[in-house]
């Protein structure tokens, strides 16, 4: 099975804070995405990447950037952390060969900016 | 961008009731997912169904390309089965999962 590893189910930040988010998935996939989950906003994606050093916009990158130097893992980085990005922020991965053969979610980062 | 909508919203049933849930999208896609999403966050994935019928244990999905719509069947509920279901699709051309708002389905002991 794939498995999509988040190095931190909770985490605790405060107002200006540099934070990074890590993603690992070890199955080989082309795709990675980050989404944040909110109450009442469903789940919205935030970057995306294809391959590594390539990186897409998502519907709501505003305060946040990615970087992927390697396939396998995938990192959100909030440059300077605000309370408006406390959420759950939720990795997934995918293999794409032409056509995509589904989604493998992470179990989820539970960040609270303080 | 691509609509999805999924009903009901809100589902609350006894257990070992069957329940239907209901997704519908606006724009031809080459993938459809459904996922669980389990009381600590976790989006476990059911089926992934761009067509076609699918068939796991108690729970079953049915793809209708052609009129944008899937279901999920949920047969002799446990309440372990609670949680919120999220349909996704990716729209033909595109490689980023759009997803609905969710149905939260309780079920009562």
């Amino acid at each position: 099975d794939v498995k999509v590893t988040q190095s931190s189910r909770y985490l605790v930040k405060r107002t200006g804070e540099k934070v990074f988010l890590e993603c690992v998935q070890d199955m080989d996939h082309e795709n990675m995405f980050w989404y944040r989950q909110d109450p009442g906003l469903g789940l919205r994606l935030i970057y995306f990447s294809y391959d590594v050093k390539m990186k897409e916009k998502g519907d709501i990158p505003e305060g946040y950037s990615v970087s992927r130097e390697k396939k396998e893992r995938f990192s959100l980085i909030l440059e300077s952390a605000s309370t408006n990005q406390t959420s759950m922020y939720l990795c997934a991965s995918s293999l794409w060969r032409g056509i995509n053969y589904g989604y493998t979610f992470g179990s989820g980062t539970r960040l609270t900016v303080v | 961008g691509i609509q999805v909508e999924q009903s009901p919203p809100d589902l609350i049933l006894q257990e070992g009731a069957n329940s239907t849930l209901r997704c519908n999208f606006s724009d031809s896609v080459n993938n459809l997912q459904w996922f669980h999403q389990n009381p600590w966050g976790q989006l476990i994935n059911l089926f992934y169904i761009p067509s076609g019928t699918k068939q796991n244990g108690r729970l079953s999905a049915t793809t209708v390309a052609t009129e944008r719509y899937s279901l999920l069947y949920i047969s002799s509920s446990q309440t372990t089965d609670s949680g919120v279901y999220f349909c996704a699709v990716e729209r033909k051309g595109a490689q980023k999962l759009v997803f609905g708002q969710g149905t939260r389905l309780t079920i009562n002991p």
